[in-house]
């Protein structure tokens, strides 16, 4: 079965430093993995997704991840917050060829970002 | 403009009243999904369909029905609501066969019964 850990439920940075945040994925079958981000009130929008190309994955608004298969993570990294990052952040993997359309989301981890 | 439509957007009724929900897509996607969002638990699949006429449970089915009678609907159905169903709901759609695509959300319903 899939399954997705995301550390921390509450990230707190400060506008400019580093975002991290961490993922940590179960399958059976080589992943598919994505990130996902939810503003307030609204639908949650894709950000990057690996799909067995290059490792590190470049998404919008300065975000990237990087699949690591030893350590079985994907963590997502922006190297300077902006304001306007403050949104929830959910890690999902890809089903199996038997279910390969369901994609299981972790818990989500909310980023509040401080001037 | 691709796009997955969920109406309505805010809903409170009371218990035991049935309601639907509706969901609409334009990207003649083969695969449609249901999920609710709760605080500290993510995003829960509800039911999901692979093509018109086929559907099947997700993790969280009960109390729940869903139809496809057409490609692009995907209504979810609440015959009798109970407060354990307020939530945040969103509807996906995907593309078939392609585990790499990932979803596209409506922007989602917050329905509440009291």
């Amino acid at each position: 079965a899939q399954s997705v850990t995301q550390l921390g439920s509450h990230v707190s940075v400060s506008e400019g430093a580093l975002v991290l945040l961490r993922c940590n994925y179960s399958s059976s079958v080589p992943p598919y993995l994505f990130w996902y981000v939810q503003y307030p009130n609204q639908g949650l929008q894709l950000l990057l997704k690996y799909t067995s190309a290059a490792t590190l994955v470049k998404g919008i608004n300065g975000f990237e991840a990087e699949f690591k298969k030893s350590e079985t993570s994907f963590h997502l990294t922006k190297p300077s917050a902006h304001m306007s990052d403050a949104a929830e952040y959910f890690c999902a993997v890809s089903g199996t060829t038997d279910s390969w359309g369901k994609l299981q989301f972790g818990a989500g981890t909310q980023v509040v970002v401080t001037p | 403009e691709a796009q997955v439509t969920q109406n309505p957007r805010y809903l409170i009724t009371v218990t035991g009243k049935k309601l639907t929900v509706t969901c609409s897509q334009n990207m003649n996607h083969e695969y449609m999904s249901w999920y609710r969002q709760d605080p500290g638990l993510g995003l829960r699949q509800i039911y999901y369909s692979m093509n018109v006429e086929v559907t099947d449970k997700g993790d969280v089915p009960e109390g729940y029905k869903v139809s496809r009678k057409e490609k692009r609907n995907f209504p979810l159905i609440l015959e009798s609501p109970s407060p354990n169903q307020t939530s945040l709901y969103f509807c996906a759609s995907s593309l078939f066969g392609d585990r790499g695509y990932g979803y596209t959300f409506g922007s989602g319903t917050r329905l509440t019964v009291v």
